[in-house]
Parts: structure tokens; C-alpha cells; sequence
């Protein structure tokens, strides 16, 4: 069964950029999370979809925003991009919705930065 | 949402059992407890999961006390592959975002 995939692996944006971040979950998986890790912050939680809807949010400015596909597979957008948004991008799938203590399986992410 | 507390540093050196502690005081009722592994520049990895009492699997044993405000992860006869960040992450109810700690950094030496 593959794996969370994350596209791409890297990107280098200029500050004032927005972008647009992907994640294909497990197959069967219908709820994918995102996270952004920072050395000084650790995991911080963005938000949580489920079948399209999004049912959680994290404490980050409304320039992040995400949706999720018919098909489960995510993305998420980061507008006006700042410095301080330089960081790894993880996405996570799980089958919650179903199976609410399923684990989370995340993807390598994206290694975004902000120059 | 159950607050994680961990340890943020351990050592230790190869071959050794390393037990890693979490106390997750207002855990709720249904709220089951997870650990995973982080590698750099990757996504942390399920390790193992439990509800009370003891869980073991190929990689490692899982520790519940009946009162279930803790839990401690026992990584036997550690290698340096083993060197990695543990976080231990408690809940269940789905509609409820699952918030990580700061995890535990492991450094097993030779």
C-alpha cells in the first residue's frame, strides 16, 4: 500500500509569494491533517479535513488555508508569504473518521523556504 | 484535549532499555495513547498505541498504570538507529484536533 505522498519535496519562495502545497493520502484514508514543524515551535497543528469539510482549525493567521478533493487528497495554500513561514510541511492520513484512535500516518513533507 | 508532559532530552548507549515517560494527567475516558518517531527531515512514524495496561509489539512495549494519567514507552536493547524524537500523543474523539507536545529527543551513543 504506498504511502502519504507529499509534492514537492522542496520549494524556495520569495517573500510576498503565496503556495500551494499537495498531500495524497493512504488509499481508503478519508481524513488528511496538516502540521507545520519549526525548530523553535515543534509539530503545530494547521487543520484537519474529513470528506471535504474541514473540522478542525489551528491557531495560524487566516493566510493558511487549505480543501480537501472528492478523492481525499488535500491541499493547502499559504498567501503573502512571510520569513517566518519557513518550515517543513507535514500532511498527515488516517482513517479517524471511521475509527476515531486510528494513527495518523504522515507523509516526508515539504521543506518550504521563505528568502 | 489531554496535555502531554515529556522529558526533552535523553542519552543513552547501545544495547540498553531506555523507558521514555509521559504524564497526560486529564486524559479522558476514551482517549487512547500513541507514540510515535521522528527521524530528521522526515514525518514521525507510528510506533505503537494502547488504551490501559500493557501493549508490546515487534519494536517496542507500551506501559499503562490503571489510573492512566502516564505512560511509559520501553525501547529495548536501544541501537544508534534508535536516535530520533519520541512524542507521545493522547485522544480519540474524531472531530478533535490531535495536538503534539514537544517530544523527547533520544541520543543513543556507542
Amino acid at each position: 500500500k504506498a504511502g502519504v505522498t507529499q509534492t514537492p519535496r522542496y520549494l524556495i519562495k520569495t517573500r510576498g509569494q503565496q503556495v500551494t502545497l499537495s498531500c495524497s493520502p493512504i488509499s481508503g484514508h478519508r481524513s488528511v491533517s496538516w502540521y507545520q514543524q519549526t525548530p523553535g515551535q515543534g509539530l503545530q497543528f494547521l487543520f484537519e479535513y474529513f470528506s471535504e469539510t474541514q473540522r478542525n482549525k489551528g491557531n495560524f493567521p487566516g493566510r493558511f488555508s487549505g480543501r480537501q478533493f472528492s478523492n481525499s487528497r488535500s491541499e493547502m495554500n499559504v498567501s503573502t508569504l512571510e520569513l517566518g513561514d519557513s518550515a517543513l510541511y507535514l500532511c498527515a492520513s488516517s482513517a479517524r473518521d471511521i475509527t476515531p484512535q486510528s494513527p495518523l500516518h504522515f507523509g516526508n513533507g515539504t521543506r518550504l523556504t521563505v528568502t | 484535549l489531554a496535555k502531554t508532559t515529556q522529558p526533552i532530552s535523553m542519552d543513552s548507549y547501545e544495547g540498553q532499555e531506555v523507558n521514555i515517560t509521559c504524564s497526560h494527567n486529564n486524559i479522558a475516558t476514551n482517549d487512547y495513547i500513541t507514540w510515535y518517531q521522528q527521524f530528521p527531515s522526515q514525518g514521525p512514524r507510528f510506533i505503537i498505541q494502547g488504551y490501559k495496561t500493557k501493549v508490546t509489539n515487534e519494536v517496542a512495549s507500551l506501559f499503562i498504570p490503571a489510573d492512566r494519567k502516564s505512560s511509559t514507552l520501553s525501547l529495548p536493547r536501544v541501537s544508534l538507529s534508535d536516535t530520533a524524537v519520541y512524542y507521545c500523543l493522547v485522544g480519540y474523539q474524531a472531530g478533535t484536533a490531535l495536538i503534539f507536545g514537544k517530544g523527547t529527543t533520544l541520543s543513543v551513543s556507542s
